[in-house]
């Protein structure tokens, strides 16, 4: 089975500065996806960023990107410069590429951006 | 349509009754998903559609649940006898292909449906 662990239920931080939110997870599986996801009050699951465990580089998308560690099966995620609209549940995924279909999400983590 | 739409946004039911949740995928996105959202927790997932078929529905719960797409596109989420653990809110999300976490075939949710169950 595959689990998603989130530790951090609630975090915050100070417009223009730097936060990690971290991310574990379980598997026996060599190929897979991960992505953290955002989740604003509107409750749409918005894609922040996305890695396949196949790729030693950490993806990165202008202010987000990763830190994947796939020996200690970690994959926290930085935000960089950080903005009002930030403020959301930032949620953790996993996703095999054998079935490709399920999505296993941690239980997330509150992000409140403080100006 | 500009993105995956879900209807109503919010339903309140007595416990007993049935209901259905209604999901509009993206135009041309050949898979479509349900997932759960309880109160505090990550989504989890419910069911799979590849086309008109589900290909998965390991998650969902009981024989309570059911879902359908007919046509390959809309797809119903139907509850009978709703408990008061239902509540919670069901986020549909459609991707191009079978596979959704690639590059080219991203998953796409809606805006979910909160389900209260009184």
């Amino acid at each position: 089975a595959q689990t998603v662990t989130q530790s951090q239920p609630e975090m915050s931080v100070q417009e223009a500065e730097t936060v990690t939110l971290s991310c574990t997870y379980d598997t026996s599986e060599n190929n897979y996806y991960l992505f953290w996801y955002k989740q604003p009050p509107s409750r749409q699951m918005i894609l922040v960023i996305r890695q396949e465990a196949y790729k030693q580089q950490n993806a990165t998308e202008n202010r987000f990107s990763v830190n994947f560690q796939k020996a200690a099966k970690s994959f926290s995620l930085k935000i960089s410069d950080s903005q009002l609209g930030d403020t959301a549940m930032y949620f953790c995924a996993f996703m095999r590429t054998n079935t490709g279909n399920q999505f296993y999400f941690g239980t997330g983590t509150s992000l409140t951006v403080i100006p | 349509g500009a993105g995956v739409s879900q209807t109503p946004s919010n339903k309140v039911t007595e416990k007993g009754k049935y209901v259905e949740l209604r999901c509009d995928p993206i135009s041309g996105h050949t898979a479509l998903y349900w997932y759960r959202q309880s109160l505090g927790q990550g989504p989890e997932f419910l069911i799979y559609f590849q086309g008109t078929g589900a290909a998965d529905d390991s998650g969902l719960p009981n024989d309570r649940f059911f879902a359908v797409r007919p046509e390959g596109s809309v797809s119903t989420l139907k509850i009978q006898r709703t408990e008061r653990g239902d509540s919670a809110v069901y986020l549909c999300a459609s991707s191009r292909n079978s596979i959704p976490g690639t590059s080219n075939s991203p998953l796409h949710f809606g805006n979910g449906t909160r389900l209260t169950v009184t």
